[in-house]
């Protein structure tokens, strides 16, 4: 069976100072992966989403970044972090279907990213 | 482009009461159309789906009827538990291969159930 990992739980960290938070999925081979980002109270946000190794497609202009070094994982990255960057980051991923017959995502436990 | 809306919440109800969370959705073609349910805490759980009209899905008690012609995949359940306090989310995927097979969610629906 599948599997979709990340860490850390949750994060504390300074304004200014780099992310680096993790996905990883087990059991899949060339997954599509997405990141979110879930501000308190509010609906998810499509972060970037990649189809394959070194493929990344950007939803928001925004200071973060994403790297998909293997094909089964999935990092998001700031070199500097800002106050409106707290939030839960969810990670997810789907097969990568047929055309007009889209697959399910399955969704990781979250990131909880507080910038202080 | 596409858009799912939702019923804005909190719905606060009791326990053993029949819960209805609305879902309408703007795409072109025959989306796929999803409900998740995010616990406190926790990452999104794919509830049930439905990949055509008149398709319905189910699980946990929880049902949802794809209706293409009023372009709507409401959330029903009979009887609520405690354990169904949570966030609930309507999705639509049209399984667009050049855009990753993104999915549209809707704002979600906040659920309480008191005993």
């Amino acid at each position: 069976s599948q599997t979709i990992h990340q860490w850390p739980a949750t994060l504390v960290q300074p304004v200014g100072s780099p992310l680096s938070l993790e996905c990883t999925v087990e059991g899949t081979s060339n997954p599509n992966l997405y990141w979110y980002r879930q501000a308190a109270g509010r609906g998810l946000q499509l972060l970037f989403y990649s189809v394959g190794i070194g493929q990344i497609s950007s939803e928001v202009p925004q200071n973060l970044s994403a790297s998909r070094p293997q094909d089964r994982q999935f990092i998001l990255s700031s070199k500097k972090l800002l106050l409106s960057d707290s939030g839960f980051y969810l990670c997810a991923w789907s097969h990568p279907g047929l055309a007009g017959r889209p697959n399910e995502q399955f969704f990781g436990p979250g990131t909880r990213l507080t910038v202080l | 482009g596409d858009s799912v809306t939702q019923m804005e919440g909190p719905v606060t109800l009791s326990e053993e009461a029949f819960l209805t969370i609305n879902c309408t959705y703007t795409a072109t073609g025959y989306p796929s159309l999803f409900w998740y349910v995010q616990y406190p805490g926790e990452g999104l759980q794919l509830l049930l789906k439905a990949t055509k009209a008149d398709d319905k899905g189910s699980n946990k008690g929880f049902e949802a009827t794809y209706r293409k012609e009023t372009t709507s995949f409401h959330l029903e359940k009979g009887s609520v538990q405690v354990s169904d306090s949570a966030v609930y989310f309507c999705a639509l995927a049209r399984g667009v291969l050049s855009a990753g097979n993104k999915l549209t969610f809707g704002g979600g629906t906040r659920v309480l159930v008191k005993p």
